[in-house]
């Protein structure tokens, strides 16, 4: 039963390059999240997804930044124009639908993945 | 203001001995959840624990515990018979609301350094 996956587990890119970073939730979720860790930080959320949905993206950057989970393959997160400030740890979290009004331990539960880590030279 | 607050940025612990991390959180949703994750230096997240703002008892999983205070809107991790390998960093999260799946909120973190 595989966990979330991501990749690439490490990325290097020049200023001015494009990153690109995926994420497979488990099996049986449809529900994705991206997060960003600076050094020394907590995580910080950045969008939340459904297949072919984005459901939240308030704390993604309005600009060069962008997010999409098809309805086959990946979840991506794409970068443009990469900045040193955007040199972080990227996470993918994963949970299945939740069911409302019921609070049934685990369906509200987010699986992260091992995390991207993105260097910006 | 901070949603979730941990105090105790650096915590050592004497190997087998009992250790509690500070988690105190902030929200006017009666329907919340609050989340334990363990980031070893490796760097992946690991989900520890989960406690619902309804539940009547205390999570446990195995050597985790947590004292869910809800009047003083603490929820504090007990890690019981401390190991070396539970040296990492810690973090306590919150999920607010009951109107579907909603993104975390986590705190800065504890890092805990397990001394033999």
């Amino acid at each position: 039963n595989a966990g979330v996956m991501q990749n690439p587990r490490h990325l290097v890119r020049r200023r001015g390059q494009e990153a690109r970073l995926r994420c497979s939730p488990m099996k049986g979720h449809s529900h994705v999240y991206w997060y960003r860790q600076l050094p020394e930080e907590g995580l910080k959320f950045m969008v939340y997804l459904q297949k072919e949905n984005i459901i939240d993206e308030s704390g993604m950057p309005k600009e060069r930044f962008s997010a999409e989970f098809p309805k086959e393959g990946p979840s991506i997160l794409r970068i443009q124009q990469v900045v040193r400030g955007d040199s972080a740890a990227y996470f993918c979290a994963s949970s299945p639908q939740f069911q409302r009004g019921k609070f049934i331990r685990g369906t509200d539960t987010q699986y992260f993945g091992p995390g991207t880590r993105l260097t910006v030279l | 203001a901070q949603k979730i607050t941990q105090t105790q940025p650096g915590m050592f612990v004497q190997e087998k001995e009992a250790v509690t991390l500070d988690c105190t959180y902030d929200t006017s949703d009666p329907s919340y959840g609050l989340f334990w994750y363990k980031q070893p230096s490796s760097g992946e997240m690991i989900f520890l624990i989960y406690q619902g703002s309804y539940d009547q008892q205390n999570a446990t999983e195995g050597r985790y515990s947590l004292n869910f205070q809800k009047a003083r809107k603490s929820a504090n991790l007990v890690i019981s018979a401390s190991q070396l390998g539970d040296s990492a960093m810690y973090f306590c999260a919150m999920r607010e609301g009951n109107s579907g799946n909603t993104p975390l909120v986590f705190g800065k973190g504890t890092r805990l350094s397990v001394i033999a």
